[in-house]
């Protein structure tokens, strides 16, 4: 198995411009997460999914950031419009379904976004 | 509310020395509890979990952890610290009472010095 599949792995970007970060979990987990990683805040959980509907979007900071699970194998995370303070690194894991023995949530290597 | 809290940000250790990374948590339920490291430039690992029975519970790259439900710690050991054992360590509670979240503590850096 190829495990979580994050791309792009960098992005660089202006300020006002669309982001869009994917995301493929690994083949039979339900559940999908997205976090944020930052020096000042640590790691986050913006938003996650099982069977593709959105459980808890409380980590969202605001209403430029926006997520999408259109089929179990694929999930997206946009920021629009992107401002600096938006740099971080997003990972994306995903586990088995909820009501499984465990759970350990896999990691992908992350997008490092840098918003100038 | 669930919370951890992993009280030391950096720790230095030598080559070959032992290792002791601290870990407490707050759960109102049986907890789930994880050690993942992340190397630089790299996404998280998961090292070790304990979700119940025997509570010293032995993981990858030689390290261990021990639950303390007494003391809401799940402190992470490594009897001899190689080079490559330099990263960041993150510690996470979760279960079905938190609705499968993982609550992650800040993390401890270990330097490994030569």
């Amino acid at each position: 198995d190829a495990g979580v599949i994050q791309s792009p792995r960098h992005e660089v970007t202006e300020m006002g411009q669309e982001v869009t970060l994917r995301c493929k979990p690994i083949s039979g987990h339900n559940s999908l997460f997205w976090y944020r990683q930052t020096m000042m805040r640590g790691l986050e959980l913006l938003i996650y999914f099982n069977n593709n509907v959105p459980i808890d979007d409380s980590g969202m900071p605001e209403d430029r950031f926006s997520a999408k699970m259109p089929n179990a194998s694929f999930s997206t995370l946009k920021i629009q419009p992107s401002e600096p303070r938006d740099s971080a690194v997003y990972f994306c894991a995903s586990r088995l379904p909820p009501g499984s023995s465990y759970n350990e949530q896999f990691f992908g290597p992350g997008t490092r976004l840098t918003v100038l | 509310a669930q919370s951890v809290t992993q009280p030391d940000i950096h720790i230095t250790v030598s080559e070959g020395a032992s290792l002791e990374l601290r870990c407490n948590y707050s759960y109102g339920a049986t907890p789930y509890l994880f050690w993942y490291v992340q190397s630089p430039g790299q996404g998280l690992q998961l090292l070790l979990k304990y979700f119940s029975g025997d509570t010293l519970v032995q993981g990858i790259k030689g390290f261990e952890a021990e639950f303390k439900r007494s003391q809401s710690s799940f402190n992470l050991r490594k009897p001899s610290v190689h080079w490559s054992d330099a990263a960041e360590y993150f510690c996470a509670v979760g279960g079905s009472a938190a609705g499968n979240k993982l609550t992650f503590g800040g993390g401890t850096r270990v330097l490994v010095k030569p």
